[in-house]
């Protein structure tokens, strides 16, 4: 069974703490996204990965990093969490093809005291 | 610019009736559609999905989408709603790179 795996369901931090966000595939998927969830706002793109050290910047990268030093393995990075970062994180990865759908993993739910 | 419109925030229907969601897309190509659905606390799983061929699509758990390209429209149906399909429901875009667009997501609840 396909699986993406977030490290972390739940994480509490202060504000300015840095938060790493793990997040790793099984599928050999080219593709890693991360997402930001909010009440009422859908899903909204953080940054993406097509290939190992490559990223590009999604809607709302401000305040954000992401690191991919192995194909399988994306890590999103606050360097100093705000509150305005409470949210739930969601990772996926696809497959390079326009036919490729996303694939998730169960999300990291963040609050910043 | 590409964008997912899904009218309804909240629908709450009765167990056994019908259920249609709306979706309407903005997107200047032959869009790649797809509907997700989301548990509370958990990630988001692929109900079903177009992208070419025939405009009704089937998917998992009972529901299927029909694309409807003059009216831009991506709706999704199941013609008797079980309990269990209480949950929040994502109308996504694909683009030829990789890209993926997300509506605001319909949540549904379900009467007993």
């Amino acid at each position: 069974d396909v699986k993406v795996t977030q490290s972390s369901r739940y994480l509490v931090k202060r504000t300015g703490e840095k938060v790493f966000l793990e997040c790793v595939q099984d599928m050999d998927h080219e593709n890693m996204f991360w997402y930001r969830q909010d009440p009422g706002l859908g899903l909204r793109l953080i940054y993406f990965s097509y290939d190992v050290k490559m990223k590009e910047k999604g809607d709302i990268p401000e305040g954000y990093s992401v690191s991919r030093e192995k194909k399988e393995r994306f890590s999103l990075i606050l360097e100093s969490a705000s509150t305005n970062q409470t949210s739930m994180y969601l990772c996926a990865s696809s497959i390079t093809s326009a036919a490729g759908e996303l694939f998730f993993g169960e999300g990291s739910r963040l609050t910043v005291l | 610019a590409q964008s997912v419109t899904q009218p309804d925030i909240h629908i709450t229907v009765s167990e056994g009736a019908s259920l249609e969601l709306r979706c309407n897309y903005s997107y200047g190509a032959t869009p790649y559609l797809f509907w997700y659905v989301q548990s509370p606390g958990q990630g988001l799983q692929l109900l079903l999905k177009y992208f070419s061929g025939d405009t009704l699509v089937q998917g998992i758990k009972g529901f299927e989408a029909e694309f409807k390209r003059s009216q831009s429209s991506f709706n999704l149906r199941k013609p008797s709603v079980h309990w269990s399909d209480a949950a929040e429901y994502f109308c996504a875009v694909g683009d030829n790179f990789n890209k993926f667009y997300f509506g605001s997501g319909t949540k549904l609840n379900v009467k007993p």
